[in-house]
């Protein structure tokens, strides 16, 4: 499957522990988008990659979120002192640098936050 | 980037075509319209976008006005398969860092 990947599928978490997502994008697929999506809205989004560099933060994402992608192909994100209110889907998708009207969408993670 | 407004829910007959419609009369002289869709536990996938001019591909028909207020997505023979929400998105092409996202139409294709 050459698609976008994302690890784990679900995660299950204690309040005020920490959590760490894994995104691999497609090859060669230069940008990279993590977003956040409730049941019930659509996806938000959090941050965007070109290559190894963030190019833009959302607002919304309080400082316990980081993400990284430090060789311009993987990405993490990390959510610290996790809270109930964090419980969602984490989607991440990637752009091809010919095609980047095109976002191509991973399964996501689901994260429940107890 | 354009709000959108869509319906929150839509019926289809199996075999039959399915008319999304979208509202986006902010939108500005360069921003595409954009459309995907999300199948329920899903990540969202794209179907098709538009400036201007009416579009087709292997999924789908995008039929935008000539005043560019509203579009209108067309799935010629719907299957069961395609039930999901369908989101339009009005953003800027080569500016796609971001894409915001309304709450999208949940089609229904019924059997």
């Amino acid at each position: 499957d050459t698609g976008v990947s994302q690890d784990p599928r679900h995660k299950i978490t204690k309040r005020g522990q920490n959590v760490t997502f894994r995104c691999d994008p497609i090859s060669e697929h230069n940008r990279l988008y993590w977003y956040r999506q409730t049941l019930g809205q659509g996806p938000e989004f959090l941050t965007y990659f070109q290559n190894e560099a963030q190019l833009e933060k959302s607002r919304l994402l309080s400082n316990r979120f980081s993400a990284e992608r430090p060789k311009g192909s993987f990405s993490t994100l990390e959510i610290q002192r996790t809270e109930q209110g964090d419980s969602a889907m984490y989607l991440c998708a990637s752009s091809h640098p010919l095609a980047e009207e095109t976002q191509y969408f991973g399964p996501g993670t689901r994260l429940l936050v107890l | 980037d354009a709000k959108t407004t869509q319906p929150p829910s839509m019926d289809c007959a199996e075999g039959r075509a399915a008319n999304l419609p979208c509202n986006h009369s902010t939108i500005s002289g360069n921003e595409y319209v954009y459309w995907y869709r999300q199948i329920h536990s899903q990540g969202p996938q794209y179907i098709i976008h538009g400036l201007k001019n009416n579009e087709t591909n292997e999924m789908a028909s995008l039929i935008i006005t000539e005043d560019r207020k509203s579009s209108t997505l067309i799935l010629p023979h719907a299957t069961l398969r395609d039930t999901a929400v369908y989101y339009c998105i009005g953003t800027y092409a080569g500016n796609n860092r971001k894409l915001i996202w309304g709450l999208g139409t949940s089609l229904a294709v019924n059997p």
